[in-house]
């Protein structure tokens, strides 16, 4: 089973809204990828958490908040959000050394 | 000149044709070499991978990877209309702690004609 599960599929928010995206993955993967996908252009990596610790944070703005509760979850918390942030976020999981695993993604849209 | 360069289409090929996607890179350190399909509002799948020089066969798809020349291809025999879809390429590198980074080309959108 290579299953990379995310909720909700879409979401629409306001910008003074606060929402989460959720991601789980029971394959035994220690490390967990966050990705921003806009529209006709490849994945851009945003948060790496690794043994549910924060390794690598490409510059992202602090209105994304990433969190790890466990080894099987990981979790975006949004917050005063802007339309350009508007896109498909993708949530991926890897076993150490091995290929990353990608979700179906959550389409978000900012109003 | 960017990591990885992937000319983004479109391809347009005859149902039944080989199709022959390519990458160039950069960066020596890459160690990984993926390929992922993804379909117009889904996620990535991952398609093929390698951590070596030379040719992996998987059905109808061949990756192909030479690290002396940076290329990375992908060659699809017998395309079906259900290729039809979006193809990344993604070379990695190991960013420690058990994890690694890929470095996405842009994706070339491949339509095969009935």
């Amino acid at each position: 089973d290579t299953e990379v599960t995310q909720t909700p599929k879409h979401l629409v928010m306001g910008m003074t809204n606060k929402k989460s995206l959720k991601c789980e993955q029971h394959m035994g993967h220690r490390a967990m990828y966050w990705y921003k996908q806009k529209a006709k252009k490849p994945p851009e990596l945003m948060f790496v958490y690794s043994y549910e610790k924060l390794s690598i944070n490409e510059s992202v703005p602090s209105r994304f908040s990433p969190e790890c509760p466990n080894s099987s979850l990981l979790n975006l918390h949004l917050h005063a959000l802007q339309p350009e942030d508007s896109a498909l976020y993708l949530c991926a999981s890897s076993a150490v050394g091995q290929t990353q695993y990608f979700g179906p993604g959550t389409r978000l849209l900012v109003l | 000149q960017k990591e990885v360069e992937q000319d983004p289409g479109p391809l347009s090929v005859p149902e039944g044709a080989i199709v022959s996607l390519n990458c160039t890179y950069s960066n020596s350190a890459f160690q990984y070499f993926m390929w992922y399909r993804q379909y117009s509002r889904k996620g990535p799948e991952l398609l093929m991978y390698t951590y070596s020089s030379g040719n992996k066969e998987d059905g109808r798809f061949t990756a192909q990877v030479d690290k002396s020349s940076k290329y990375i291809s992908l060659f699809i025999r017998d395309s079906q209309p259900s290729d039809s879809a979006t193809y990344l390429c993604a070379p990695g590198v190991d960013s420690g702690a058990g994890s690694y980074q890929l470095t996405f080309g842009k994706g070339t959108k491949l339509s095969v004609i009935p």
